[in-house]
């Protein structure tokens, strides 16, 4: 059974600094890992995605990576501001033909001014 | 190109009583799956359909039940309504199921239980 993990579960920290999130997940035969913004109530919006193939993907101030044969992967975020407040869902598939996703509990993070 | 569509956005509904919820995929995606999120278990898998068919189910009770149309949208029922049905309810869209297909979620419906 796929078992996905993050920690911090929640992070507070002042504008400007730089943070890391961390995930990781029990079983490496994946085919994707995804990461997730969720602000709250609202629905899921993805962030960026890295292949199984691949060790890591950017965008803009985010960069994640993907060590598959640890289950690990860290959503990385530079110069973090008031707008980055949201929680962050990590999620890794099965690798196989079954679409369902598995989930972490996410990172509730806070940046203040 | 429109995204995945969830309606209604918001529900309150009474203890006992039935829900329909509503999912239109993306257009050209034919696998539509949907998750239950709770502050208490966070994101739970619910079902994944694709052509019509149920091919994977979570580990929720009988009350809930789902299907798809035709034209790929999907519908999810629930019935004798509990308080802790209470939740954010997701559809995920993507091409075909699994083998690192992307998906996409939609904004999701709150149904709120009375």
């Amino acid at each position: 059974k796929q078992e996905v993990t993050q920690i911090p579960a929640a992070l507070s920290v002042p504008e400007g600094e730089n943070l890391v999130l961390n995930c990781s997940f029990t079983d490496s035969a994946i085919y994707n890992l995804q990461w997730f913004r969720q602000d709250p109530g609202k629905g899921l919006t993805s962030l960026l995605l890295i292949q199984s193939s691949q060790r890591e993907q950017t965008s803009g101030r985010l960069n994640a990576s993907l060590d598959k044969s640890s289950g690990r992967s860290t959503l990385y975020i530079a110069a973090s501001q008031p707008g980055d407040s949201a929680t962050y869902l990590c999620a890794v598939d099965r690798g196989s033909t079954l679409g369902r996703l598995y989930f972490g509990r996410g990172t509730q993070l806070t940046v203040w001014p | 190109k429109a995204g995945v569509t969830q309606t209604p956005r918001y529900l309150i509904k009474t203890r006992g009583q039935q829900v329909t919820l509503s999912c239109s995929p993306i257009s050209g995606h034919r696998s539509v799956s949907w998750y239950q999120q709770t502050p208490g278990q966070g994101l739970q898998f619910l079902f994944e359909y694709f052509s019509e068919t149920q091919r994977n189910k979570g580990n929720f009770p009988g009350r809930f039940s789902g299907r798809q149309f035709s034209n790929s949208r999907s519908e999810m029922n629930v019935s004798t309504l509990e308080l802790g049905d209470s939740a954010l309810y997701l559809c995920a869209s993507s091409l075909q199921p699994g083998q690192g297909n992307i998906q996409y979620f939609g904004a999701g419906t709150r149904l709120s239980v009375l």
